[in-house]
C-alpha cells in the first residue's frame, strides 16, 4: 500500500506563531485529506485537497500531486489549535500518516 | 442531524469474549469504515464498505468481522477478544464515488481487553 510520512512528528509553538506541516506520500494519489484530532480525541476533517490550494480562516493547505506532497499551514496559532494533525490518502483503502503533534503554548 | 454515532464509548472485555461495536450514520453516506488507533500511532483501517451488502478488508482485518445490511449501520464484531485488540476504535463515513468527500468520524470506542 501507499506509504504516508508526516513531518515534523512534534512541534511546539508560542501562541501567535505560524507553522507548516508536511505530508509526503509514496505513490500518485487522487484523494488527500487533512484531519485534526483535538486533545479529547475527536477527529475533524479540515480539508479535502487532492490538488491545488484551499484556505479556511487561519488554515490553508496545498497539495502538489505530481511531486507527492501536501502542506498544511497554520497562521497566528492559538491554544485551541493544539492536538494531532493527520494526513490521509487514497480512496476506499485510506492510509493515514503517523501525525504531527502540535502544542501551542499561551 | 447526529452524524456518526458509535456505541458503547467504553468497554472492558475478558480475553476470549466476543462483542459488537455499533456504528450508525444518518447522512446517507455510501462509504463507511472502521479504524483502530493505538497510542502514538495514526489510524489503521480494519474494514470498509462502499455500500449496503459490500464489505472489504483494510490494513489490519484479522480478528474482526463486519457486515453492511443497511446504508445506515456498519457494526464491527470481535470474534474472540485478545489483549492485542486493546485500542480506540473509530467509525467513519463519507460520500463515495471515488472521492471520500465529507469524511466524518464518530467519537470513538475505547476498548480494553484483559
Amino acid at each position: 500500500g501507499i506509504q504516508v510520512e508526516q513531518s515534523p512528528p512534534d512541534l511546539i509553538l508560542q501562541e501567535g506563531a505560524n507553522s507548516t506541516l508536511r505530508c509526503n506520500f509514496s505513490d500518485s494519489v487522487n484523494n488527500l485529506q487533512w484531519f485534526h484530532q483535538n486533545p479529547w480525541g475527536q477527529l475533524i476533517n479540515l480539508f479535502y485537497i487532492p490538488s491545488g490550494t484551499k484556505q479556511n480562516g487561519r488554515l490553508s493547505a496545498t497539495t502538489v500531486a505530481t511531486e507527492r506532497y501536501s502542506l498544511l499551514y497554520i497562521s497566528s496559532s492559538q491554544t485551541t489549535d493544539s492536538g494531532v494533525y493527520f494526513c490521509a490518502v487514497d480512496y476506499n483503502d485510506m492510509r493515514f500518516g503517523a501525525g504531527t503533534r502540535l502544542t501551542v503554548k499561551p | 442531524n447526529a452524524g456518526v454515532t458509535q456505541t458503547p464509548k467504553f468497554q472492558v472485555l475478558k480475553t476470549g469474549q466476543s462483542m459488537t461495536l455499533q456504528c450508525a450514520q444518518d447522512m446517507n453516506h455510501e462509504y463507511m469504515s472502521w479504524y483502530r488507533q493505538d497510542p502514538g500511532m495514526g489510524l489503521r483501517l480494519i474494514h470498509y464498505s462502499v455500500g449496503a451488502g459490500i464489505t472489504d478488508q483494510g490494513e489490519v482485518p484479522n480478528g474482526y468481522n463486519v457486515s453492511r445490511s443497511t446504508t445506515e449501520d456498519f457494526p464491527l464484531r470481535l470474534l474472540s477478544a485478545a489483549p492485542s485488540q486493546t485500542s480506540v476504535y473509530f467509525c467513519a463515513s463519507s460520500y463515495s464515488g471515488g472521492t471520500n468527500y465529507g469524511y466524518t468520524f464518530g467519537s470513538g470506542t475505547r476498548l480494553t481487553v484483559v
